[in-house]
Formats: C-alpha cells, structure tokens, sequence
C-alpha cells in the first residue's frame, strides 16, 4: 500500500521563475492538503483540496495556488519565487468524506532559490 | 485554534519511557489533541490522537488530564530511532472534511544511548 508520493524531491529555481510540485495520495484518500516548513519550524498550512475545489486557505499570498485531480492528486503552483519561498512543501492526504481522520504526510519537495 | 505549549527539548535513556509533555490550558470541548513527530528528513508521522479519554496504539499511549488542559505522550521503550521532533497539535473537530493542522516548533527527542 503506496503512501503518498511527492515529486519532485529536490528543486532549484531562481528569483520570478515558477514551479509546480506534484503529490500523490495515499490510496484511497481522497483529500489533499499543502504546508510550507522553513528551515527550523514547524509546517505551515496553505490550503486543502477536496472534490476539486479549494476548502480551506491559509495565510499565503495568490502566488500560491493548487489544483486536484479527478483521480485525487494535486500540484501546486507557486509564481514569481522570491528568496523566502525556499522551503520543504508538505503534502498530506486523508479521508475527507469522515470526519476527523489523521492527516498522512509525504516526505516533501525541498526547494531552493537562489 | 488552541495554542499549544512545548518543552523546547528532552533527552530520553535508550529502553526507557519517554515522557511527552504538552499543556493546552485554552482548548474547548471540541477540538482533539493529536501528536506527530518528524524524524530529520522525512515528513511529519502521525502517532495518536485523543479527546477526553486516553488511548494507546502500536507506537505510544496518550494520557489526557481530566480538564483536558494538559497531556503527556508516553513511548514505552524508547530507542534510537524515536529521536525526532514531536508535535502536539489541538485540531478542531469536523464531521465532514478535515480540518487543518496547526504546527508549533515542538519538542526535540534525543535518545541516549
């Protein structure tokens, strides 16, 4: 049983390029959900996806912005990278059609920009 | 979100119990507590979570004060490989989608040989 898959793991861009990061949940969950881990903090959360629509959101500015999949995957976008982009992304999927499930994580994308 | 509080770090004997402490004096009647932990390079680990009554699992045990305003993780027999960071996370209740977690700086286990 896969658990959820990230790719790519590592990634270096520069200033004003974008990126896409990809994710894959864990068989049979259906909802993803994004956090950015800067060196030395805990994750921070960006949004959720369930049933293709974004349903939660947090404090990230519009440069930051995701997308699922029918089959559940999702990727997320992040336009015009500045320095303080650099960090691990997260994805976490679970089962959002249950309430209360724990969230299973990924082992990231690290990236960089320089 | 209840704001949850941390011990900055601990060390812990190889084949003792570790004892997790957490307080979370502000939590209301529907918000659980939940712990993970993140061993260097990998991604956040679900370990357990709880409401009012303790529960324990494969990997560790949760005891919750009776006021809910305080709990501690316990790993039985603690070894190298439960060195990590350790997140307690109070996380609101929903019946229908998840909620999101919200991550403190949590409590850096080192185990000792």
């Amino acid at each position: 049983d896969a658990g959820v898959t990230q790719s790519p793991t590592h990634l270096i861009k520069t200033r004003g390029q974008q990126v896409t990061l990809r994710c894959s949940p864990k068989s049979g969950h259906d909802t993803v959900s994004w956090y950015q881990q800067a060196l030395g903090q805990g994750p921070q959360f960006i949004f959720q996806y369930y049933e293709e629509e974004e349903r939660q959101r947090g404090n990230f500015p519009d440069r930051f912005s995701g997308h699922q999949f029918p089959n559940y995957s999702s990727e997320l976008n992040v336009n015009a990278l500045l320095l303080g982009d650099s960090a691990l992304y997260l994805c976490a999927s679970s089962l959002g059609s249950r309430g209360n499930q724990p969230q299973h994580f990924g082992d990231g994308t690290r990236l960089s920009i320089l | 979100d209840a704001k949850t509080t941390q011990p900055p770090s601990m060390d812990c004997a190889e084949g003792r119990a570790a004892n997790l402490p957490c307080n979370h004096s502000t939590i209301s009647g529907n918000e659980y507590v939940y712990w993970y932990r993140q061993i260097h390079s990998q991604g956040p680990q679900y370990i357990i979570h709880g409401l009012k009554n303790n529960e324990t699992n494969e990997m560790a045990s949760l005891i919750i004060t009776e006021d809910r305003k305080s709990s501690t993780l316990i790993l039985p027999h603690a070894t190298l490989r439960d060195t990590a960071v350790y997140y307690c996370i109070v996380r609101l209740w929903a019946n229908f989608g998840n909620e999101k977690l919200t991550f403190g700086t949590g409590t850096r286990l080192t185990i000792i040989p």
